[in-house]
């Protein structure tokens, strides 16, 4: 069982509309990052959270570390964003610092 | 632009070659990050360095190999390659060592092994 699941794996939707994408993790963490990769392969960090919300622009994430859940919001869609958003945990204890990701999930916003 | 330089972007090589991997990171950014992007795996964490020495270790096979220099750029070696090798490989830099930095993705380089 990956340590990291995201949902759904695929999601298409008309312009405008409000997305969510949700994060399940099984291990205790020190933060969570939510990623965007683009068509052409490159990644961008969007947020790093341990807690609470974080907004920017049209993005919102949110975490709750006792449920081990994350969301990543996106208001007024455009189809701009279509994208792979990975979502990533840094596991708290031993091991290496380095970020134990999930599938990713691949949206997509017709106009 | 994100400031974290990867080259080169494609390389196409054969079973058993050796290639190299170079990485710039961030200017002021003394952390370097690898990792490794596949079609079935995903992405998966390599190795980390902090100022020139290893900091921590990931899913690295023993064919592969990566230093960090005196100037702060990155090298990964991925030696006696295999077509499984293909992926993608991507560097990442942050300011400090610690747990939980905001981390600055390079472009990544495609490796394509036939």
């Amino acid at each position: 069982k990956n340590e990291v699941e995201q949902s759904p794996q695929n999601l298409t939707a008309q312009e405008g509309e409000f997305i969510t994408i949700n994060c399940s993790y099984s291990v205790g963490i020190s933060a969570l990052h939510w990623l965007q990769q683009h068509p052409g392969g490159g990644i961008v960090s969007l947020f790093m959270l341990s807690s609470g919300k974080k907004k920017h622009g049209r993005l919102i994430a949110t975490i709750n570390i006792q449920e081990k859940h994350s969301s990543l919001h996106i208001t007024a869609s455009h189809p701009r964003d279509s994208a792979v958003y990975i979502c990533a945990v840094i596991e708290t204890g031993g091991g290496a610092d380095g970020l134990t990701f999930g599938k990713g999930t691949h949206l997509i916003i017709q106009p | 632009d994100s400031g974290v330089t990867q080259t080169p972007k494609h390389l196409i090589t054969a079973t058993g070659q050796r290639v190299t991997l170079r990485c710039s990171p961030r200017s002021g950014d003394l952390s370097v990050y690898w990792y490794q992007q596949s079609l079935d795996q995903g992405l998966q964490f390599l190795i980390q360095y902090y100022n020139g020495e290893e900091r921590a270790k990931g899913n690295i096979l023993e064919r592969f190999s990566a230093q960090q220099f005196p100037d702060l750029h990155s090298e990964l070696n991925l030696s006696s390659l295999e077509l499984g090798d293909s992926a993608l490989y991507f560097c990442a830099s942050s300011v400090g060592v610690w747990r939980a930095n905001v981390l600055t993705f390079g472009a990544g380089s495609r490796l394509t092994v036939l």
